[in-house]
């Protein structure tokens, strides 16, 4: 069972550059989210969705897209890559429905220079 | 809005010594507790959760209990192992509103033979 998948691990951009930051989940789950964490601040919410085709902002979301065509994928696009993005990035889904844990994927470290 | 605060660390302990992580939230509605697990290079994985007001959950020696009215759910073991090293966050996640987290800060610890 691969729960959440996310690719690449680590990638190294330039100022100006955009990606795509892939995840998929195996698991059904309605919601999913991406996160960028930091040193000494834990994990901060960047965009999640409650199921396919809606989405929504997070606590830091300029700078970065997403959409949710289907329930298993939700990448997360970066515009015009700055250093201020680099970070590491988590995606994670849930069942939804309150009181339930998120299944986190591995990580993909950013680095923007 | 809601947040979590914890002992940042590092913390540094012998093998078989006690450990107490402290966490302390501050949320509007009545949120579930976790304590998620970061080992090097990996994802967060769930340690444990409490969804309401004097659960204890447990997993793995680590216990924490929801306490209300010290708005606290601080994560604790008897005896630690080395293989316990690694980075641990404290979490709320308010049903009301939706499947967001709202994580600590992270706190480092390191196990010595």
């Amino acid at each position: 069972n691969a729960g959440v998948t996310q690719t690449p691990k680590f990638q190294v951009l330039k100022t100006g550059q955009s990606m795509t930051l892939q995840c998929a989940q195996d698991m059904n789950h309605e919601y999913m989210s991406w996160y960028r964490q930091d040193p000494g601040m834990g994990l901060r919410l960047i965009h999640y969705s409650v199921g396919a085709g809606i989405t929504d902002q997070g606590e830091v979301p300029n700078g970065y897209n997403v959409s949710r065509s289907t329930t298993e994928d939700f990448p997360l696009r970066l515009l015009s890559a700055a250093p201020s993005q680099t970070s590491v990035y988590f995606c994670a889904s849930s069942p939804g429905g309150g009181y339930t844990e998120a299944f986190f994927g591995q990580g993909t470290r950013l680095t923007v220079v | 809005g809601d947040s979590v605060t914890q002992m940042e660390g590092p913390v540094t302990l012998s093998e078989e010594a006690f450990l107490t992580i402290n966490c302390t939230y501050t949320a509007t509605g009545y949120p579930s507790l976790f304590w998620y697990v970061q080992y090097p290079g990996e994802g967060l994985q769930l340690l444990l959760k409490a969804t309401k007001a004097d659960d204890k959950g447990s997993n793995k020696g680590f216990e924490a209990t929801y306490r209300k009215e010290t708005t606290s759910f601080h994560l604790e073991k008897g005896s630690v192992q080395v293989s316990d090293s690694a980075v641990y966050f404290c979490a709320l996640s308010d049903p009301n509103y939706g499947q967001n987290f709202v994580f600590g800060p992270g706190t480092r610890l390191s196990v010595l033979p």
